[in-house]
């Protein structure tokens, strides 16, 4: 299995709505990375978990909120999100660090809009 | 801030013909990739390059790598219309451990 599996593929939330982006993979990556992508522009690295631990945060607003509850789960919590943070999300996972070569693994995104 | 910035933004090529796309980048790297990307989908490895390498092949890819100049070419051979799709270098941070960043891309066109 080389899949990274990425749900809901799009989401429409109001400013005010709690929702959440999931992800999940089963080739035991412990690798595990939040990209934004704005359209026409490349992905923007929000968060990297490592062996479940939160390694990096790209100083992302905190009504984003990570989540890894086990090696092959990754979350993404909103909560109160602005017009402008409508993108496509995408989740990445990696058998090695990035300094050892490690390839990402790309799921399809999940395309969020918020009204 | 984006590692990489990518040259041209965009091309257009009749089927057949080769395809070029060069990255430049700021700082030292351990690892170069370069990354597809069909359009709205997700981002598809295509190959990678250790910074003591200095051009590597697969099938139709042939990528540079020079790391006085901090930069890297992709060429594609024979393109094909499947072909069409953005392309992006992605660089890890030599002084960190798991970042990895993506250049600007260059979104390419390959006319049947």
């Amino acid at each position: 299995d080389t899949e990274v599996t990425q749900t809901p593929k799009h989401l429409v939330m109001g400013m005010t709505n709690k929702k959440s982006l999931k992800c999940e993979q089963h080739m035991g990556h412990r690798a595990m990375y939040w990209y934004k992508q704005k359209a026409k522009k490349p992905p923007e690295l929000m968060f990297v978990y490592s062996y479940e631990k939160l390694s990096i945060n790209e100083s992302v607003p905190s009504r984003f909120s990570p989540e890894c509850p086990n090696s092959s789960l990754l979350n993404l919590h909103l909560h109160a999100l602005q017009p402008e943070d409508s993108a496509l999300y995408l989740c990445a996972s990696s058998l090695r660090p990035a300094r050892e070569g490690g390839e990402l693994f790309f799921g399809e995104g999940s395309r969020l809009t918020v009204l | 801030s984006q590692q990489g910035e990518e040259d041209p933004q965009a091309l257009s090529i009749q089927e057949g013909e080769n395809a070029t796309m060069n990255c430049s980048y700021k700082t030292s790297i351990n690892n170069l990739q370069w990354y597809r990307q069909n359009s709205g989908r997700g981002l598809v490895h295509l190959i990678l390059i250790r910074s003591n390498e200095r051009e590597k092949h697969s099938g139709r890819l042939r990528v540079t790598l020079d790391t006085s100049k901090k930069s890297s070419s992709l060429l594609i051979t024979a393109s094909r219309a499947a072909d069409t799709a953005s392309y992006f270098c992605a660089t890890d941070y030599s002084g960190g451990y798991q970042k990895v960043t993506f250049g600007t891309g260059t979104k390419l066109q390959v006319i049947p």
